[in-house]
């Protein structure tokens, strides 16, 4: 595909549950992020990552979130344990260097 | 403490008016970047700029930076109903060859009315 995607799309989970949310960025693109959106707000960052490396993570709100990249490819955000505070748009983009972010169309997590 | 400000950060406004969106940033850089969210949508890129005295124009939409003055603004000339959305700048606080953690202004939710 021409553009960032992300599966599921949308996730219903209950409280205490793991969930792994998938990034598949754009062919070639080095950098790749993660962020969560409230609704009304901006994105929030979460981590980054070039390549397979990632350079930062001081986004992740606590342990129970994780993120790997380890073909420098797709990505996942794991978020053991879910709380429903946990629920929100996860949005992930990606981006060749020195250039503009280019992001998915996000999965809505809803925690019960 | 690291700051990125819209301002307004709502306007409604007729078509074919014209107006200008701010966008303060506190720390030193020379890389922003503006983006519009349609409602339930993704964020889509529309300008980057990456000096001082950068000037972008797309269509009905013209941005600018002034890393002096640490102020970027997006001018809506003629606006149509079509430009109604969320508009967001991001600044990159570090410049040089970093391209992460960007820091979000809160957005400016643009209404044109018929």
């Amino acid at each position: 595909g021409a553009g960032v995607s992300q599966s599921p799309r949308y996730k219903v989970t209950k409280r205490g549950q793991d969930v792994a949310l998938r990034c598949d960025p754009i062919s070639g693109h080095v950098s790749l992020y993660w962020y969560r959106q409230a609704l009304g707000q901006g994105p929030e960052f979460l981590t980054y990552f070039n390549y397979e490396a990632q350079q930062d993570k001081s986004g992740l709100p606590n342990d129970r979130f994780s993120a790997e990249r380890p073909e420098g490819s797709i990505s996942t955000l794991t978020i053991q344990r879910t709380e429903q505070r946990d629920s929100a748009m996860y949005r992930c983009a990606s981006s060749p260097s020195f250039s503009a972010q280019y992001f998915g169309p996000g999965t809505r997590l809803l925690v019960l | 403490e690291l700051k990125v400000e819209q301002n307004p950060l709502f306007l409604s406004m007729q078509e074919g008016k014209n107006y200008t969106i701010y966008c303060n940033y506190s720390t030193t850089s020379d890389r922003l970047y503006w983006y519009r969210q349609d409602p339930g949508k993704s964020l889509e890129s529309l300008f980057v700029l990456l000096s001082n005295g950068a000037v972008k124009q797309e269509g009905r939409l013209m941005a600018s930076l002034d890393t002096k003055a640490r102020l970027s603004t997006l001018h809506i000339t003629a606006a149509v109903h079509d430009l109604s959305a969320t508009y967001f700048c991001a600044v990159d606080p570090k410049g040089g060859d970093s391209n992460y953690q960007l820091i979000w202004g809160a957005g400016t939710k643009l209404i044109i009315k018929p």
